[in-house]
């Protein structure tokens, strides 16, 4: 099974653009697709990002995802940035018989 | 609309068991592959267990494997788990969640509110 790492904080300001990497331990990012949840305090998580980088509908076009095989991670960049973004994000990824979560990233617009 | 509703979740002491329910309604549950995952206080989420549509494959994480059974119930919407052996690490927010029909990749589209168990003496 492999890992994914993701930065515990960042912070950003309002109207700026935020990226949070997530870091897949072996195997190669790009061999499987990576999701990226929203979770907001007391809530369930909501997908803002799947399959690399298609967004559900509803999810504004400031949220996008990228991959980089080089260093063999993903990310989710925020662009004009919100105060209301202010969350814990999740990427998540697979293997054959198992889903693995990266372990959050707590995002602060301030 | 879809809704996911988990039930079943209480204080139980370490070795005991319980068993959570999640009643779906707004689509066709016998469509979709269904997942438990879990949510420990102020930590982050781990995947628990799946069940494919027709029952075909159930899978486990290491940590609950043995321990934990998956399943379902077609003909009445429901989704369960039978925890047994319950340790004090296994005290989270359990959530029921959809997997996403139509994606090339397992995503979860719908999650249910969570029901919490608390494993503690």
């Amino acid at each position: 099974n492999f890992m994914l790492t993701q930065p515990h904080s960042v912070s950003e300001s309002p109207g700026k653009t935020v990226t949070i990497s997530c870091t897949r331990s072996s195997g190669s990012i790009a061999s499987n697709y990576v999701q990226w949840y929203q979770q907001r305090p007391g809530s369930p998580p909501t997908t803002v990002i799947y399959e690399d980088s298609q967004r559900p509908s509803g999810v504004p076009d400031r949220f996008s995802g990228s991959i980089d095989s080089s260093s063999n991670s993903a990310s989710l960049t925020i662009s004009r940035l919100k105060t209301e973004d202010e969350a814990d994000y999740f990427c998540q990824s697979y293997d054959s018989t198992s889903k693995v979560f990266g372990g959050g990233t707590k995002l602060t617009v301030l | 609309e879809v809704h996911l509703v988990e039930s079943g979740g209480g204080l139980v002491k370490p070795g005991g068991s319980l068993r959570l329910s999640c009643a779906a309604s707004g689509f066709t549950f016998n469509d979709y592959y269904m997942n438990w995952v879990r949510q420990a206080p102020g930590k982050g989420l781990e995947w628990v267990s799946s069940i494919t549509s027709g029952y075909s494959y159930i899978y486990y994480a290491e940590s609950v494997k043995g321990r934990f059974t998956i399943s379902r119930d077609n003909a009445k919407n429901s989704l369960y788990l039978q925890m047994n052996s319950l340790r004090a690490d296994d005290t989270a927010i359990y959530y029921c969640a959809r997997e996403n029909l139509a994606a090339a990749a397992p995503w979860f589209d719908y999650w249910g509110q969570g029901t919490l168990v608390t494993v503690s003496s």
